[in-house]
């Protein structure tokens, strides 16, 4: 089976440009996790989605990290405007959850942000 | 919020040896996972073990879990230079839809 999409793989930007990510996740998945992992840590939760609906988005940095997802399928992750620590890769997961148990995630290549 | 906490944070080894890495964490827990990061195929979960399972075997993967402790080990047998990857548990609280990962471990296999 396909696995997880994003792209674009790396994007480098000055700060306080605007940024976009996209992912497609593993077709019936019906939930949809984005991470941010700054070097040298582990992957951060920024937002989750059930189908349409957003679950979790309590460490998404809303007043310049906004995202979506339409149609319970792609989803996109935007940053506006970027600083200097965003430099991050962004990573996109999926899951069939059963009983809204996260269990096994299906992760993206991730997309490569630096910030200058 | 870190919950998992990996030690050691690098371990370097011969090709062959057994790898040992540990997680402890703060909170009861649901289920806690490990998953692989390496540069060639992303971040790839490797086991996943319930609160009330103690003990989990996948190839060469042994994963135990000491709910009395909130620690979880990760055993590798027989390492190979294709282990060279970063390691990171990761727990779901009980009551939580979210995993929340660890800082991981760096793990290296000298040929």
């Amino acid at each position: 089976e396909a696995g997880v999409a994003q792209s674009p793989r790396y994007k480098i930007i000055e700060k306080r440009q605007s940024v976009a990510f996209w992912c497609n996740p593993i077709s019936g998945h019906a939930t949809l996790y984005w991470y941010q992992q700054i070097l040298g840590q582990g992957p951060k939760l920024l937002i989750q989605f059930q189908n349409n609906g957003v679950v979790d988005d309590s460490q998404l940095p809303k007043d310049r990290f906004s995202a979506e997802r339409l149609k319970g399928v792609d989803s996109t992750l935007k940053i506006q405007p970027a600083k200097l620590e965003d430099s991050a890769v962004y990573l996109c997961a999926s899951s069939f959850p059963l009983a809204g148990v996260p269990y096994e995630q299906y992760f993206g290549p991730g997309t490569r942000l630096t910030v200058t | 919020s870190q919950q998992g906490e990996e030690d050691p944070q690098a371990l370097s080894i011969q090709e062959g040896e057994n790898a040992t890495m540990n997680c402890s964490y703060k909170t009861s827990i649901n289920n806690l996972q490990w998953y692989r990061q390496n540069s060639g195929r992303g971040l790839v979960h490797l086991i996943l073990i319930r609160s009330n399972e103690r003990e989990k075997h996948s190839g060469r993967l042994r994963v135990t879990l000491d709910t009395s402790k909130k620690s979880s080990s990760l055993l590798i047998t027989a390492s190979r230079a294709a282990d060279t990857a970063s390691y990171f548990c990761a727990t779901v609280t009980r009551g939580a839809q979210k995993l929340v990962f660890g800082q991981g471990t760096r793990l290296t296999i000298n040929p």
